[in-house]
């Protein structure tokens, strides 16, 4: 089955400053990567996600890229803001296969 | 609210005793997921319906784990001979799509601890 491994664990960024969590898959068949945003007592949110057929995807202050070959894809947060601290997942799937997720990165925003 | 509801919020027992967890997806959805989480870690696969029917049950850990989607509709987890071991938030999704290429809405979880 997929594996999915997550690095760092904990973050932490000053206000406006750029943060990135970095994840690997390893089925290659894997080709849908959503990231979930999970805040304290919550259960986790999308959002955003990439499919396969492209390498980057962006939604205002969030990216996110993917490098098929390498079997790793990242998410990318600027202009970082207080309320973006929260426990980010990255996952994969593949076809009608339920999501695997990585093991979450809690991120920090100081003011 | 329209979102997925999972009942009860916390639930305390002591190992060996039997629970049930209860989830209430959005209307209209036809997949349902139960993941697990442990403290610290991310939501870890245990089962998922497509309609009343076991998609996938792989994720299960042992026969003590048991699932039901009767209607299609309302999902209820079951656990047989709790162990301290199962101590976790037990979350649940749900969603238009089949497998995992869809966006999952999940509840806020079942915090189960075994005493």
């Amino acid at each position: 089955g997929e594996n999915v491994e997550q690095h760092p664990s904990t973050l932490s960024v000053q206000e406006g400053d750029s943060a990135v969590i970095k994840c690997t898959y390893s089925d290659s068949a894997s080709n849908y990567f959503p990231w979930y945003k999970q805040e304290l007592g919550k259960g986790p949110q999308l959002i955003i996600d990439i499919r396969s057929n492209v390498g980057e995807k962006k939604d205002q202050r969030i990216a996110v890229t993917l490098n098929k070959t390498a079997k790793h894809f990242s998410l990318h947060i600027t202009e970082t803001q207080p309320e973006d601290s929260a426990v980010y997942f990255c996952a994969a799937t593949a076809g009608r296969r339920a999501l695997t997720f990585g093991s979450g990165t809690r991120l920090q925003v100081q003011p | 609210g329209a979102g997925v509801s999972q009942t009860p919020s916390n639930k305390v027992t002591e190992k060996g005793k039997y629970v049930e967890l209860r989830c209430d997806p959005i209307s209209g959805h036809t997949a349902l997921y139960w993941y697990r989480q442990s403290l610290g870690q991310g939501p870890e696969f245990l089962i998922y319906f497509q309609g009343t029917g076991a998609a996938d049950d792989s994720g299960l850990p042992n026969d003590r784990f048991f699932a039901v989607r009767p209607e299609g509709s309302v999902s209820t987890l079951k656990i047989q001979r709790t162990e301290r071991g199962d101590s976790a938030v037990y979350l649940c999704a749900s969603s238009f799509t089949q497998g995992g290429t869809g966006e999952l809405f999940f509840g806020e979880g079942s915090r189960l601890t075994v005493l």
